[in-house]
């Protein structure tokens, strides 16, 4: 069955250190991964995406995440949290058969000072 | 866990005609649905946010009046697409918050407008 894990619903780290929210798939096929940030009473804000290409992908914020095919797994990382990074990040993959999206439960993220 | 359905998952219309997406939350009273479209490859992109028996507040250069909400209940919100064209093709999300904050969503619905 198609899914996306979160396995973390919540991450804290201090400000300045690095992050990690984690995020693992089970998809048929190759699968398009995408990060999201949701700020307290907003909507979601794209973070970033993985498609093809470099396993690495950059993106807004000074974010980044890593596709690792073998474990299943688009990590989002960041070298450097901001207290204003504190949100809920949700991870997100797009069934190919059916262009239906799967979402992660989310994770919040708390920086603290 | 909560559960958010989206109906239909996907349609084709004709070019002119409307059609309607209903954003349903199953077991869980949703005091604000957001609805959002993601174009093939592209990330979501927002256009309104709706809280149940006001007006919905739409994103800058979303159309009002081509993309009608309305959340009429707190298990129900819906979209019509107005007088749709093929540009209007896309893949429509909508999520719902519960009182408690929590956000899911619905697995989407592609439009084709021909």
């Amino acid at each position: 069955a198609q899914s996306v894990a979160q396995p973390e619903d919540q991450v804290n780290v201090a400000e300045g250190n690095p992050l990690t929210v984690k995020c693992t798939y089970s998809v048929s096929g190759n699968p398009y991964l995408f990060w999201y940030v949701q700020y307290p009473n907003r909507g979601l804000q794209f973070l970033l995406k993985y498609i093809t290409g470099d396993n690495l992908v950059k993106g807004s914020y000074g974010f980044e995440a890593e596709f690792n095919k073998s474990q299943t797994s688009f990590h989002l990382k960041k070298p450097s949290a901001l207290v204003s990074d504190s949100a809920l990040y949700f991870c997100a993959v797009r069934d190919m058969s059916n262009y239906q999206l799967i979402w992660g439960a989310g994770t919040k993220l708390i920086i603290k000072p | 866990g909560a559960v958010v359905s989206q109906h239909p998952s996907w349609v084709i219309c004709k070019s002119g005609t409307s059609v309607k997406i209903e954003c349903r939350s199953l077991d869980f009273q949703a005091t604000t649905m957001f609805w959002y479209r993601q174009f093939p490859k592209q990330s979501l992109m927002l256009m309104a946010t709706s809280n149940e028996g006001s007006k919905a507040t739409y994103e800058q250069g979303v159309e009002k009046d081509k993309f009608l909400i309305n959340h009429a209940s707190l298990t129900l919100s819906t979209l019509t697409v107005t007088s749709a064209h093929p540009e209007d093709s896309s893949f429509y999300i909508c999520s719902a918050r519960g009182t408690g904050g929590e956000q899911y969503f619905g697995p989407g619905t592609r439009l084709t407008v021909t």
